[in-house]
C-alpha cells in the first residue's frame, strides 16, 4: 500500500487557469505538509496541516490555499496560475516534527 | 530554525566511503538532525536522524561534534545507486518552519 500518495502526477495548464492537487496519507500521521521543489532542486514548505489546523503558512502567494477535508487528506487548491508556478509539488506526512516525512511521488506541475 | 550549509556536490567511486558534512551554527537546545535522500523524480526519504555523538543505522552513521554545530553523514562503500541528492534538515519539537534547502548532489561513478 502506498504510505502518501498523490494526484495527479503530472499537470500541464495553461496560465490564468484554476487546478488542484490532492494528496492522501494512510500512516495515521498527524501533521501534513506541501512543498515546492524548483528547478534548483531547493525544497521549500509551503504549509502544514496538524490535527486540521494550519501550523504555518510560508511567504506563498495567496493563490495559493490548503485545503484538509480530514487527518488523511491535504489538498492544494492554485488560483490564476503563473509562469513561475512550474515546479514540482510534494505532499508529505509525520506524526510530529521530529518524526520521519514520509513524502508523496511528486506532482509535476507546468504552466505554459 | 536552524539555517543549514551543504556543499553543493560531491564526486565519488563505487566502494568508496562519502561523508557529507552540514554546517548548522545556530542549532537550539532542541533541535534534532535528520538527513534525506532523494532520487530523481522521486520524493526525499528518510536516512538517518540524530541529537548528538553518533547513530548507526544499515544504510549510513551519522556524526555530530559536541558543540552540535555541524554534522556529517557517512555512507560507507558507496554504489551507482547511491547517486542522489542528499538533505540536512535541523528541526525541533513543533518547528514548522521547515526548510530543506539545495542539498548535496553525490555521484558515485564506476
Amino acid at each position: 500500500d502506498t504510505a502518501v500518495s498523490q494526484t495527479p502526477k503530472y499537470l500541464v495548464t495553461q496560465m490564468g487557469n484554476d487546478k488542484s492537487i490532492k494528496c492522501e496519507q494512510n500512516l495515521g500521521h498527524d501533521t501534513m505538509y506541501w512543498y515546492k521543489q524548483d528547478s534548483k532542486k531547493f525544497l521549500k514548505i509551503m504549509f502544514s496541516y496538524n490535527n486540521k489546523e494550519l501550523i504555518i503558512n510560508e511567504t506563498v502567494p495567496n493563490r495559493f490555499s490548503p485545503k484538509s477535508p480530514d487527518k488523511a487528506h491535504l489538498n492544494l487548491h492554485i488560483n490564476s496560475l503563473e509562469l513561475g508556478d512550474s515546479a514540482v509539488y510534494f505532499c508529505a506526512s509525520s506524526q510530529s516534527t521530529l518524526g520521519e516525512q514520509y513524502f508523496g511521488p511528486g506532482t509535476r506541475l507546468t504552466v505554459t | 530554525l536552524a539555517k543549514t550549509t551543504q556543499p553543493i556536490s560531491m564526486d565519488s567511486y563505487e566502494g568508496q566511503e562519502v561523508n557529507i558534512t552540514c554546517s548548522h551554527n545556530n542549532i537550539a537546545t532542541n533541535d534534532y538532525i535528520t538527513w534525506y535522500q532523494q532520487f530523481p523524480s522521486q520524493g526525499p526519504r528518510f536516512i538517518i536522524q540524530g541529537y548528538k555523538t553518533k547513530v548507526t543505522n544499515e544504510v549510513a552513521s551519522l556524526f555530530i561534534p559536541a558543540d552540535r554545530k555541524s554534522s556529517t553523514l557517512s555512507l560507507p562503500r558507496v554504489s551507482l545507486s547511491d547517486t542522489a541528492v542528499y538533505y540536512c534538515l535541523v528541526a525541533g519539537p513543533n518547528d514548522y518552519k521547515l526548510s530543506f534547502g539545495a542539498g548535496t548532489t553525490v555521484t558515485v561513478r564506476a
